[in-house]
């Protein structure tokens, strides 16, 4: 089964400032996708990036970008020039590539706080 | 407005009653998922559906219940066998498509409280 750990239950960051939020997984399975979402007050889920294990690439979206190990099968997002809307519970997620019935498998969290 | 719709947003259950917690999308979305969150906790898939009219036990089922008749609604039914029921419900749907653009979206969720 997999297993996604995210080791850090809380993190802080001062506002302007660049923050890493580690995740790591565990599979057998060659190809799969990699999430990360945010989880704000409103507890509302926000998909914040993907990656597909088999691009090399690292994937980016605006000041989020993502440190995609697949060897070390760790995934970790980076958030430049943190901003007071970024602080939130972020969870990092698995799913495999195919299947109709793949699934997300999530981790535990991190609560991100950002200080003015 | 396109999206997913979960009521109430708070719920209050005596313990042995049965709730069912409402899940609706517009998103012509096949696929809708129920998960359970708990403090400290990631989401925890409870029941999952492809189409109308079938469903799986996803890793916590036991004490949950679920049904599937119409492709828009996806109900979840908190029965008095869960022994512990107090949680956050967020129901989900997935946009088919091609590699990443394949999806989960998420509605704002049902706080339940057992008294």
């Amino acid at each position: 089964a997999q297993t996604v750990t995210q080791s850090q239950p809380e993190m802080s960051v001062q506002e302007a400032e660049t923050v890493t939020l580690s995740c790591t997984y565990d599979t057998s399975e060659s190809d799969y996708y990699l999430f990360w979402y945010k989880q704000p007050p409103s507890r509302q889920m926000i998909l914040v990036i993907r990656q597909e294990a088999y691009k090399q690439q690292n994937a980016t979206e605006n000041r989020f970008s993502v440190n995609f190990q697949k060897a070390a099968k760790s995934f970790s997002l980076k958030i430049s020039d943190s901003q007071l809307g970024d602080a939130a519970m972020y969870f990092c997620a698995y799913r495999t590539y195919t299947g109709a019935n793949s699934k997300l498998t999530f981790g535990k969290g991190i609560t991100l706080s950002v200080r003015p | 407005d396109g999206g997913i719709t979960q009521s109430p947003k708070y719920l209050f259950r005596k313990e042995g009653q049965n709730v069912t917690l409402s899940c609706e999308q517009n998103l012509n979305h096949d696929a809708m998922y129920w998960y359970r969150q708990d403090p400290g906790q990631g989401l925890r898939l409870i029941y999952y559906s492809q189409i109308v009219n079938d469903f799986q036990k996803g890793d916590i089922a036991e004490g949950y219940s679920v049904s599937r008749e119409k492709k828009e609604s996806f109900p979840l039914t908190v029965t008095s066998a869960q022994k512990n029921p107090t949680a956050f419900y967020l129901c989900a749907t997935r946009r088919p498509g091609q590699g990443v653009e394949d999806t989960q979206y998420f509605g704002p969720g049902t706080r339940l409280t057992v008294l």
